[in-house]
């Protein structure tokens, strides 16, 4: 059972509305990490945090925020909704360096 | 960005017999390497992992094999069951703090 999670599953939204993509996790982690991914598609690296107060730019550029006020918490913001942001995006979190992800079941983002 | 590749994008087998997921990597100083499975609308799930001073781990009905010379990975699933049916992913960390993944395999399992 996945302990972290994310909502919601499904968004179809219009364009140039400011959304918010919600993640939280209950194990602790200091590590959360933002996926966007095309289906059947690689994962692409677009906002991290290392912890509290601790966020970065990904290797894909993006036009969404994140922040980090509190450990269990990542939320990721587009302040202006358009047609090439839809994809699914899927937030991970771990602990230590010998650790994988653990990945919630992601957020399904339609723009029209 | 680091590359990291699946040689085929879908592999079809048959129920009972073995898999082999392959994948390559581009980045010599990768040294800790994590096999993920994704079902239809999930999250990628870890299955096994294995760092750079090992060429071979096993799990259950699962072998990750390493081969450093030629940047080559591969999951093997033993007896293949129609719960794999998935898509695979490899990814790759040199500094452990980001994952690199690679584009996927999709196994769909026959009866």
């Amino acid at each position: 059972e996945a302990d972290i999670y994310q909502t919601p599953r499904y968004l179809v939204i219009g364009t140039g509305k400011k959304i918010t993509l919600e993640c939280s996790q209950t194990m602790g982690h200091d590590k959360m990490y933002w996926y966007q991914q095309d289906p059947g598609m690689e994962l692409h690296l677009i906002h991290y945090s290392y912890g509290v107060n601790s966020t970065e730019k990904g290797d894909l550029s993006s036009e969404s925020t994140v922040s980090r006020i509190r450990t269990e918490h990542f939320p990721l913001t587009l302040e202006s909704a358009r047609p090439s942001h839809t994809s699914q995006y899927l937030c991970a979190s771990r602990q230590g360096q010998m650790m994988g992800y653990t990945f919630g079941s992601g957020t399904r983002l339609t723009v029209v | 960005g680091e590359s990291v590749g699946l040689h085929l994008p879908t592999l079809s087998v048959q129920e009972g017999d073995n898999s082999i997921i392959n994948c390559a990597y581009s980045n010599s100083a990768s040294d800790y390497f994590i096999w993920y499975k994704q079902e239809s609308g999930k999250g990628p799930q870890f299955i096994i992992d294995i760092r750079s001073n090992m060429d071979k781990r096993q799990g259950q009905r699962v072998t990750v094999l390493l081969n450093k010379t030629v940047k080559h990975l591969s999951l093997q699933i033993a007896a293949t069951q129609p719960g794999d049916s998935a898509v695979y992913f490899c990814a790759e960390t040199y500094n452990f703090n980001k994952f690199y993944f690679g584009s996927g395999t999709k196994l769909n399992v026959k009866p």
